[in-house]
């Protein structure tokens, strides 16, 4: 069974700074690419950033570019995001989601953004 | 980036009556592999989102049948052929084509 477990989330100062984990389990975690989707209180998804599965390709949504970095440890099955300079805006549950499988010659791959953890919540406040 | 648009943002909608939700991509969704990443997620009252539907019309493992998506190109539509009381919730629709992955407003479903 995939499971997805975000984990480092709570209260931070603006400017402070906070690493989100999220532990998988239950498929092979260094053969798929990973993201992070973000969600404001009452508001849409917002996909944050993601990264390949040998982790040398990141991508990040403008508005946490230079502020956030996402890494992965493919050793310990776990994703990570840095958030530096946190702003108020950043305050959302975090979510971490599975993404594209790189291709292996088997049979047809699971499509891209298939699972997701439950989310942890950052809050960034004086 | 790719602007994903959902229309309506709200339906009340009847028990046991058809739905039908509507997404509009600002270009093309279709990869380089011939492929269209194009999916929808269901996200009920407090939890995290749900993959139902991915690559236009195939439903994700666990997924009822009255859940259907169609369409091609940048014009895509989620229907349930009879609404039950637990598919209240948003519903949003995403691509995977490219990064960044990025996601309609969503369509906020009530029972009327």
């Amino acid at each position: 069974e995939v499971q997805l477990v975000e984990s480092g989330g709570g209260l931070v100062q603006p400017g402070e700074s906070l690493r989100l984990s999220c532990a998988a389990s239950g498929f092979s975690f260094s053969s798929h690419a990973m993201s992070w989707v973000r969600q404001a209180p009452g508001k849409g998804l917002e996909w944050v950033s993601g990264l390949t599965a040998s982790g040398d390709r990141t991508f990040y949504a403008d508005s946490v570019q230079g502020r956030f970095t996402i890494s992965r440890d493919n050793s310990k099955n776990t994703l990570y995001l840095q958030m530096n300079s946190p702003r108020a805006e950043d305050t959302a549950v975090y979510y971490c989601a599975r993404d594209y499988k790189i291709r292996d010659g088997g049979g047809s791959p699971p499509p891209p953004v298939d699972y997701w953890g439950q989310g942890t919540l950052v809050t960034v406040s004086s | 980036d790719i602007v994903m648009t959902q229309t309506p943002l709200s339906s009340p909608v009847t028990l046991g009556q058809p739905a039908s939700f509507s997404c509009t991509s600002s270009q093309s969704l279709v990869h380089s592999d011939g492929n269209t990443y194009l999916s929808w997620l269901q996200q009920r009252p407090g939890q995290p989102p749900r993959l139902l539907i991915y690559k236009i019309s195939n439903r994700f493992s666990g997924v009822p049948d009255r859940f259907s998506g169609s369409g091609a190109g940048t014009d895509f539509t989620l229907k349930i052929s009879r609404v039950e009381a637990e598919d209240v919730g948003i519903y949003y629709c995403m691509q995977a084509t490219q990064f960044p992955r990025t996601f309609g407003q969503g369509t906020k479903v009530e029972i009327k």
